[in-house]
């Protein structure tokens, strides 16, 4: 079974700081998905960043990177030049190639600080 | 398309009551999952589909809950008899695998037992 764990319950940044939150996985998979999704407080579940297993360059969306390591099955967001919008719960998931076993970890939840 | 679409937004009940939540997912995903969301456990899958067949559903926490997806467009989650702890935040996610792979949730349902 797949499992995902963010080490994380919560985190804080200075608005226009970095900011990198971390994720481990594990799966016997060799094809799979990995997903951020952020969380304000309206509760959608927003779709931040995805990356494909067998990609090996980093996804980037504007100022979401990720850092991917396979082999270590680390999974981490970097949030660059933080804005007070991104202040939310970020959730770290994996996907298999099939489309199936959709597993989330417990979150991490971020503040931002004027 | 108008991505995955859940019904009601909020349904509040009295303990007992037979309680049915909907889901729409997004037209060609062959995946659909069933998510329950409190602030004590977190993001908890409770079953999902493939292709309308029920797949793992060892998340579903009792008797008392079901699901149903009788055709690619449509799947219910329904509580009977309903209690207050089950009171909660219910989404819905669909996906596609194979190739190119995205994951989308609807705007989830908040269901209150009193």
């Amino acid at each position: 079974a797949q499992t995902v764990t963010q080490s994380q319950p919560e985190m804080s940044v200075q608005e226009a700081e970095t900011v990198t939150l971390s994720c481990t996985y594990d799966t016997s998979e060799s094809d799979y998905y990995l997903f951020w999704y952020k969380q304000p407080p309206s509760r959608q579940m927003i779709l931040v960043i995805r990356q494909e297993a067998y990609k090996q360059q980093n996804a980037t969306e504007n100022r979401f990177s990720v850092n991917f390591q396979k082999a270590a099955k680390s999974f981490s967001l970097k949030i660059s030049d933080s804005q007070l919008g991104d202040a939310a719960m970020y959730f770290c998931a994996s996907l298999d190639n099939y489309g199936q076993n959709f597993v989330f970890g417990p979150g991490t939840r971020l503040s931002v600080l004027p | 398309d108008a991505g995955v679409i859940q019904s009601p937004r909020h349904e509040v009940t009295e303990m007992g009551q037979e309680v049915t939540l909907r889901c729409k997912p997004i037209s060609g995903h062959n995946s659909l999952f069933w998510y329950r969301q409190t602030m004590m456990r977190g993001l908890e899958l409770l079953i999902y589909f493939n292709n309308n067949v029920p797949i793992d559903d060892s998340g579903m926490p009792e008797d008392r809950f079901s699901a149903k997806m009788p055709n690619a467009s449509f799947s219910t989650l329904k509580i009977q008899p309903s209690e207050p702890r089950d009171s909660a935040v219910y989404f819905c996610a669909s996906t596609t695998g194979l190739r190119y792979t995205e994951a989308f949730f609807g705007q989830g349902t908040r269901l209150t037992v009193v």
